[in-house]
């Protein structure tokens, strides 16, 4: 049973435009909400992260937006560059920290020039 | 100032062989995670380690698989008698801290399994 859901296997956006990636959860004991990138043969790198006490979150060009009542989060890339194409994963955890994070399948941005 | 280092990054096991996978953590970091990513799919936790104490295994299965992490030396992934379904690829992660909560997860390059 998927508690942490990414329904968009890729997506594709033209560089200088938004890319949005979206994520969803079924487990609501879930406070805690990060996004991790992929590039091909390397381990993943944290991104940008959200409680759950706030609704957004922003870093940069990343903005992550968290949406408890929907259970649904989103990541914000704004302009979206050419070396942000990678696979991104969301995970989510619970409170206390001694669980391990509960990943989504993965969305694979590609940015078109 | 290494990273999360992972061997070997590629190993080619036939069934019935048992596989080792190895884990050095971050400098400072005394928390070590070990993932597991099949081919699709996202990244499945498997178990959370402390010097010498495995904190939680949750995501282990049941037979066939270990880990230690050691008071000296890297954590050690450890597969007894591989199948074919074992293949995949095993992410390690480290953190300063207890659990991810109050910091990110540092992720190794990742240790590709390949059972014939």
């Amino acid at each position: 049973d998927q508690q942490v859901k990414q329904n968009s296997p890729s997506l594709s956006v033209q560089e200088g435009r938004i890319s949005i990636l979206n994520c969803d959860y079924t487990n609501s004991m879930f406070d805690y909400f990060l996004w991790y990138k992929k590039y091909p043969a390397e381990g993943p790198t944290f991104l940008i992260s959200i409680s759950s006490i706030k609704d957004k979150n922003e870093d940069g060009r990343f903005t992550v937006f968290l949406n408890k009542s929907a259970k649904h989060l989103s990541l914000h890339i704004v302009p979206s560059q050419p070396g942000d194409s990678a696979v991104y994963f969301c995970a989510a955890t619970t409170g206390g920290g001694a669980d391990g994070l509960t990943f989504g399948k993965g969305t694979h941005l590609i940015i078109q020039p | 100032n290494a990273g999360v280092m992972q061997n070997p990054r590629h190993l080619v096991r036939r069934r019935g062989q048992e596989a080792r996978l190895r884990c050095s953590p971050m400098k400072g970091h005394s928390h070590v995670y070990w993932y597991r990513q099949l081919p699709e799919e996202g990244l499945k936790f498997m178990v959370y380690l402390q010097k010498e104490n495995i904190i939680d295994e949750s995501g282990m299965p049941k037979e066939r698989f270990s880990a230690e992490f050691p008071k000296e030396g890297p954590s050690i992934l450890r597969i007894q008698q591989v199948v074919r379904g074992d293949s995949a690829a095993y992410f390690c992660a480290s953190s300063s801290t207890s659990g991810p909560n109050t910091g990110e997860l540092f992720f190794g390059e990742g240790s590709r399994l390949t059972v014939l």
